[in-house]
């Protein structure tokens, strides 16, 4: 059972435009989460994390979202850039060890 | 610094082979972490060493895998008499200590013929 839920696969938009990578836990003791962000044949890097006090965290372009009571959460990268095409992971820390979505491709087209 | 490196990048093994997959963390690094993500997959945890104990091993899927970090460092991964179903990509993974930000190195990717 996927305790970390990435529905969409793949993920197309436009350069400039606003990119939203979506995320469903099933844990609701879940109470820490990150996003990871991988390009071909490297391993994956840490871009932007929230704890469950706060429901929003920005760092630049991306900015993450969490509704508690949905066990939702979601990665904003805005103005999204040719650079931004990856894989993002949604993770979950709650528990020392990681447990991964199965991550969404982004394709930001120039 | 460098960051983690993993060893080697790329193995090929005839099923009932033995293999070996080595991961140098960043220096000073305690936690150690060892994935396994399979084509279309998330990475999944497998097991878990502060320095040279090994605190968790819950997520090795057999008797077949084994891991150490002797002294607090290296640490290696072995997968005994591989099967079709070992090929993956195995990543390593090290923070300062457990909770912090986990760094990962670049995977060696395993392929079972």
């Amino acid at each position: 059972d996927q305790q970390v839920k990435q529905n969409s696969p793949s993920l197309s938009v436009q350069e400039g435009r606003i990119s939203i990578l979506n995320c469903d836990y099933t844990n609701s003791m879940f109470d820490y989460f990150l996003w990871y962000k991988k390009y071909p044949a490297e391993g994956p890097t840490f871009l932007i994390s929230i704890s469950s006090i706060k429901d929003k965290n920005e760092d630049g372009r991306f900015t993450v979202f969490l509704n508690k009571s949905a066990k939702h959460l979601s990665l904003h990268i805005v103005p999204s850039q040719p650079g931004d095409s990856a894989v993002y992971f949604c993770v979950s820390g709650s528990q020392g060890n990681l447990i991964f979505g199965k991550g969404t491709k982004l394709s930001v087209k120039p | 610094g460098a960051g983690v490196s993993q060893s080697p990048r790329y193995k090929v093994a005839k099923r009932g082979q033995d293999v070996a997959l080595r991961c140098d963390p960043i220096s000073g690094h305690v936690s150690l972490f060892w994935y396994q993500q399979a084509l279309g997959q998330g990475p999944e945890f497998l097991t878990y060493f502060q320095n040279e104990a090994q605190l968790d091993k819950s997520g090795l899927p057999s008797d077949r895998f084994f891991a150490e970090r002797p002294e607090g460092s290296v640490s290696t991964l072995k997968i005994q008499r591989t099967q079709q179903e070992d090929s993956a990509v195995y990543l390593c993974a090290s923070s300062l200590a457990l909770g912090d930000t986990q760094y990962f190195g670049p995977g060696t990717r395993l392929t079972v013929l």
